[in-house]
């Protein structure tokens, strides 16, 4: 299995532009993790699917974000507008089971808003 | 939320030495995961330990759980320079992860 594929791997834009990461998970995993990373905040949960449902977006930092799943293997997530302080790791994940089981990541996407 | 708090929050040691992480949390939990994060990459799944579990064991890597003190222990044995990198506790009742631990071996 090629393992949670995300795309961009980079991404630089400028403030106020849309941004649309991707990500494809595990065949046969029906959660999905979208995660956040920066120095100052570390690790940070979005939102998670069960099924292509959201489970849980209490985590999306505001209107600007927002996350589909009209799949089972694809998820995007997208800010718009785009501002500088967006700028992070954005990790995409997934996993088997709720609890009982390890989560897979993606190579992340660096997005840099100018 | 229920995410863990890793202690410390760096640690630098020398090639073969071991190294000890600690991971504190407040309320009862399922299981307790342990990942790995090499610099600028996706975390990587070490081992899980279920709550009626108190040890476990995978290669060169220890996990202890004590469920009365909340808190769990990895424990690398005769780190190598490859074990530099940051590991997270994880109580994926919840799916949030702590700040994580940096660990620096030095060759």
């Amino acid at each position: 299995d090629a393992g949670v594929i995300q795309s961009p791997r980079h991404e630089v834009t400028e403030m106020g532009q849309e941004v649309t990461l991707r990500c494809k998970p595990i065949s046969g995993h029906d959660y999905l993790f979208w995660y956040r990373q920066t120095m100052m905040r570390g690790l940070e949960l979005l939102i998670y699917f069960n099924n292509n449902v959201p489970i849980d977006d209490s985590g999306m930092p505001e209107d600007r974000f927002s996350a589909k799943m009209p799949n089972a293997s694809f998820s995007t997530l997208k800010i718009q507008p785009s501002e500088p302080r967006d700028s992070a790791v954005y990790f995409c994940a997934s996993s088997g089971g709720q609890g009982l089981t390890a989560q897979y990541f993606g190579p992340g996407t660096r997005l840099l808003v100018l | 939320s229920q995410q863990g708090e890793e202690d410390p929050q760096a640690l630098s040691i020398q090639e073969g030495e071991n190294a000890t992480m600690n991971c504190s949390y407040k309320t009862s939990i399922n299981n307790l995961q342990w990942y790995r994060q090499n610099s600028g990459r996706g975390l990587v799944h070490l081992i899980l330990i279920r709550s009626n579990e108190r040890e476990k064991h995978s290669g060169r890597l220890r996990v202890t759980l004590d469920t009365s003190k909340k808190s769990s222990s990895l424990l690398i044995t005769a780190s190598r320079a490859a074990d530099t990198a940051s590991y997270f506790c994880a109580m994926l009742n919840d799916m949030r992860f702590g700040a994580g631990t940096r660990l620096t071996v030095k060759p």
